[in-house]
């Protein structure tokens, strides 16, 4: 099994901050990692997808990078509507999330 | 707008069945795989279970496998999601969603239904 661990579980940031989020992966993944925004009581959104393709909709401000086993989400100016937990997804071999890391106002 | 509305949580007790259903809409949904993924309360996400268009291929996470028959209907643009001897731990907001990849499966999911909530207790 592929195991995916996030890091920070918990960020605190304010509105304007570049976050950056971080996913490694157990074995090397190339490019099959995706990145999802989740809020309260909400289904989760895709927002990445093949570690760097925004997908249609999401905001310029966010962005993925990485190859292999590391990853990064990177949102370049925190805003209001941003404060929710991230996941990662392998979808190298079946399907696998990470721990999740929840993005808090400071 | 493509759309997919969950349904058939509630309480059951350890031990019992439950079965969960997934309308689809707005898109052909005998052309994509789709899957089954849980959260558990204050966790994280899990996937259980994918099925390809035609249903030639099923997959599950050792979590539930033995357990739970992932199945669709594509007459009724459905998915299913059978649920036997359930546990205490197998309580969760169970989501479906479909698998980017048209025709081959094998993707990221979007999009997610709101989810219907499974408790299982006595």
């Amino acid at each position: 099994d592929i195991q995916m661990t996030q890091s920070p579980s918990t960020l605190s940031a304010s509105v304007g901050d570049r976050v950056t989020i971080t996913c490694r992966a157990s074995q090397s993944l190339t490019s099959w990692l995706a990145w999802y925004q989740q809020k309260p009581g909400k289904a989760p959104k895709l927002l990445i997808s093949d570690a760097s393709s925004l997908e249609s909709g999401v905001p310029s401000r966010f962005s993925g990078s990485g190859s292999g086993t590391e990853f990064t989400l990177t949102i370049s100016s925190l805003q209001p509507d941003d404060f929710a937990t991230y996941y990662c997804q392998q979808y190298k071999i079946y399907w696998t999330f990470g721990q999740g890391t929840k993005v808090e106002i400071k | 707008e493509v759309q997919l509305v969950e349904s058939g949580g509630g309480l059951v007790q350890p031990g019992g069945s439950l079965r969960l259903s997934c309308a689809a809409s707005e898109f052909t949904f005998s052309t994509y795989s789709m899957n089954w993924v849980r959260q558990a309360p204050g966790k994280g996400l899990e996937w259980l279970s994918y099925i390809s268009g035609s249903s030639s291929t099923i997959y599950y996470a050792d979590s539930v496998k033995g357990r739970f028959t992932i199945s669709r209907d594509n007459a009724k643009n459905s998915l299913y999601l059978q649920m036997n001897s359930l546990r205490a731990e197998d309580t969760a907001v169970y989501y479906c969603a479909r698998d980017t990849f048209f025709s081959t499966g094998g993707g990221p999911f979007d999009p997610w239904g709101q989810g219907t909530l499974v408790t299982v207790s006595s």
